[in-house]
């Protein structure tokens, strides 16, 4: 099962822009983590937000999160060709399980 | 921080073969870790949790008895795709919670891709 949608789906953006990704999510969370895919690779863990914070920082990395809309946002400031990736939001109910969501393939342009 | 380790990190089989997959924390003691499916271009899928001394927990859908999940010990989870079909073909990940910790963090590994011929 998934927990929610992403948006959008797949972003294309020039060297040097800002990326956002948004994540919602359907039922109460402990906590929302972000994870980045490279292509055919495992994921690498990015930030994680708990319920009770709003926003949190991670070098070129902001998520917000708003748990009365149910959704968060992934910031990428000054993005590198290097970022060019798929990326996940994931949920974690408090029962252990993370569900993810469908995913941003983000790619960054040189 | 703690380090999730799969093999083998990928396999060609012919259909109707079994294949095991192995899922390793090499650090810390797991006893719980999560089995994930995902196609080409599409999200992780939680398949079942593996339970350490105790049946696996199945999400709807997915057969037990073709997806056998074996937890023998607090760092190994194996997972066997009995009679494989090229319809199983995917990448397998398999994740598992730091256990004691508040936020719960998931640690993955690098993932097995089956190919099914």
């Amino acid at each position: 099962s998934q927990q929610g949608e992403e948006d959008p789906q797949a972003l294309s953006i020039q060297e040097g822009e800002n990326a956002t990704m948004n994540c919602s999510y359907k039922t109460s969370i402990n906590n929302l983590q972000w994870y980045r895919q490279n292509s055919g690779r495992g994921l690498v863990h990015l930030i994680l937000i708990r319920s009770n914070e709003r926003e949190k920082h991670s070098g070129r990395l902001r998520v917000t999160l708003d748990t009365s809309k149910k959704s968060s946002s992934l910031l990428i400031t000054a993005s590198r060709a290097a970022d060019t990736a798929s990326y996940f939001c994931a949920t974690e109910d408090g029962g252990f399980k993370t569900i993810f969501g469908a995913g941003t393939r983000l790619f960054v342009k040189a | 921080g703690a380090v999730v380790s799969q093999h083998p990190s990928w396999v060609i089989c012919k259909s109707g073969t079994s294949v095991k997959i192995e899922c390793r924390s090499l650090d810390f003691q797991a006893t719980t870790m999560f089995w994930y499916r995902q196609f080409p271009k599409q999200s992780l899928m939680l398949m079942a949790t593996s339970n350490e001394g105790s049946k696996a927990t199945y999400e709807q859908g997915v057969e037990k008895d073709k997806f056998l999940i074996n937890h023998a010990s607090l760092t190994l989870s194996t997972l066997t795709v009995t009679s494989a079909h090229p319809e199983d073909s995917s990448f397998y990940i398999c994740s598992a919670p730091l256990s004691g910790r508040l936020d719960n963090e998931q640690f993955f590994g690098p993932g097995t891709r089956l190919t099914v011929l």
